[in-house]
C-alpha cells in the first residue's frame, strides 16, 4: 500500500521568513495530494490540494509543488505569520471507483516565533 | 452551511467495553470516511461508506465495524476496546464520483480507554 513520509518533523521559523515541508509517497498510482492544517485540540482543515496534471499551484502566501518522478510534494509558506502555527499533514490518494482514502504523512509542527 | 459533526466530543471507556462514535456529513455530502488519530501521527484511514454500503477499508481489525444511514450519517463501532484503541478519532465527508473528492474533517472524538 501506499507509504507518506514528511520531513521535518518540527520547523522552527522567525515571523516574516519561509517555511518549506516536504513528503514523499511510495504509490506512482497516486494522483491527488492534498495539505491540511491541524491546530491544537481542533480539526485537519483542508488548506490546498494539487493533482497529478498541475506541477504547481498557489494560494495567496501559499503554494504546493508536485514532482512526479521523483514522487515528492512540498507545501511553501510565505511571509509567515504567528497564527500559521499549528501541525501541517500531507495527504496522497489514489483514486478508486467512485472513492478515494487519504494516506497521511506523520505530520510537522511548525511554530513562527516574534 | 453546517460542516462535519461528531459526537460526543470526548469518551472514556474501560478495557473489553463497546464504543458507537456518530458521524453527521457536510450538506450535500454523501460520501463518509472514518480515520483514528494517535498522539503525535497523521490520521489512518478505517473505512469509507457510500450508499450505506463499505467501499474501502483500512488496515484494521474486525473490531472495527460501521454504518451508514439514508441520511449519510455513519457510525463507527469498536468492540473489546483495547488500550491501544485510545486516540482521536475523525471523520470526514466528501462527494462521491469521478476523481478524488476533498474530505472535510469534522473535530473528533476524543476516546479514552483506561
Amino acid at each position: 500500500g501506499e507509504n507518506v513520509e514528511q520531513h521535518p518533523s518540527t520547523l522552527s521559523v522567525q515571523e516574516g521568513d519561509s517555511a518549506v515541508i516536504k513528503c514523499t509517497y511510495s504509490d506512482s498510482a497516486s494522483n491527488y495530494f492534498p495539505w491540511y492544517k491541524q491546530e491544537l485540540g481542533k480539526r485537519p482543515q483542508l488548506i490546498i490540494d494539487i493533482r497529478s496534471n498541475v506541477g504547481e499551484k498557489k494560494d495567496q502566501r501559499i503554494a504546493v509543488t508536485l514532482n512526479k518522478t521523483a514522487k515528492h510534494f512540498s507545501l511553501h509558506i510565505t511571509e509567515t505569520q504567528p497564527e500559521d502555527s499549528a501541525v501541517y499533514l500531507c495527504a496522497a490518494s489514489t483514486e478508486t471507483g467512485g472513492g478515494n482514502k487519504l494516506t497521511f504523512g506523520t505530520g510537522t509542527q511548525l511554530k513562527v516565533e516574534l | 452551511d453546517a460542516g462535519v459533526t461528531q459526537s460526543p466530543t470526548h469518551l472514556i471507556k474501560t478495557r473489553g467495553q463497546q464504543v458507537t462514535l456518530r458521524c453527521s456529513p457536510k450538506s450535500g455530502h454523501d460520501t463518509v470516511s472514518w480515520y483514528q488519530q494517535a498522539l503525535g501521527q497523521g490520521p489512518q484511514f478505517i473505512f469509507q461508506y457510500y450508499e450505506e454500503e463499505e467501499r474501502q477499508r483500512g488496515n484494521f481489525p474486525d473490531r472495527f465495524s460501521g454504518h451508514q444511514f439514508p441520511n449519510y450519517s455513519s457510525e463507527l463501532n469498536v468492540n473489546a476496546l483495547l488500550l491501544g484503541d485510545s486516540a482521536l478519532y475523525l471523520c470526514a465527508s466528501s462527494f462521491w464520483g469521478a476523481g478524488n473528492q476533498p474530505q472535510h474533517f469534522g473535530d473528533g472524538t476524543r476516546l479514552s480507554i483506561l
